[in-house]
């Protein structure tokens, strides 16, 4: 079993449509991160957080410590939302520079 | 733009060839990474530079060479793949390895060996 999980691992929706995104981590982390990984390969980082929410544009993260669960919410979706999108976190047990990755959520949106 | 540059964004290889990877950041960082995704597994940490310095290993096999002239360049060099070694190779960088610091990937260079 994967330290961190996603959920789904793909979604379809029409434009238009409220996402969310899940991820689940099994250890102590100091950071959560967000990911979006368009089909050419590049990665960009959406979010950084380590308590509570964080919004930008029409993206919105949350994460609850104590649950160990973090979302990424896209209002409005629009086709160009469509990518994989990556949740990864930093365990504090093995130190501050690696980073462990969630297998991803390929998100399709509709026109 | 992220401001991490990875060259060459495609590479096809047979298995006796050498090849590098190039990495150039331009955002004042000092700590390097190589990460490696192969097709529906997540992402994996290969190598670790801080001030040039390499300060993790994943177990990654010898055939793959990492090299870190400066603190914004980072070089893969390839020899005696083997065609599972066939992936999207990923390039990062952070301001330091603290708690907070946030990496900045490149666009990847995909590999094929055949």
């Amino acid at each position: 079993k994967n330290e961190v999980e996603q959920s789904p691992q793909n979604l379809t929706a029409q434009e238009g449509e409220f996402i969310t995104i899940n991820c689940s981590y099994s250890v102590g982390i100091s950071a959560l991160h967000w990911l979006q990984q368009h089909p050419g390969g590049g990665i960009v980082s959406l979010f950084m957080l380590s308590s509570g929410k964080k919004k930008h544009g029409r993206l919105i993260a949350t994460i609850n410590i104590q649950e160990k669960h973090s979302s990424l919410h896209i209002t409005a979706s629009h086709p160009r939302d469509s990518a994989v999108y990556i949740c990864a976190v930093r365990p504090i047990i093995q130190g501050a520079q690696k980073l462990v990755f969630g297998q991803g959520t390929r998100l399709t949106i509709n026109p | 733009e992220t401001g991490v540059t990875q060259t060459p964004r495609h590479l096809v290889m047979g298995m006796t060839n050498k090849k590098s990877l190039k990495c150039e950041q331009h955002l004042g960082h000092n700590a390097m990474y190589w990460y490696k995704q192969s097709a529906k597994k997540p992402l994996e940490l290969m190598f670790v530079y801080n001030f040039k310095e390499q300060t993790e290993n994943n177990s990654v096999p010898s055939r793959f060479s990492p090299e870190c002239p400066n603190s914004s360049h980072l070089f893969l060099h390839l020899h005696t793949l083997q065609p599972e070694d066939s992936a999207l190779y990923l390039c990062a960088s952070s301001q330091g390895l603290g708690l907070a610091a946030e990496a900045f990937f490149g666009q990847g260079t995909r590999l094929t060996v055949v």
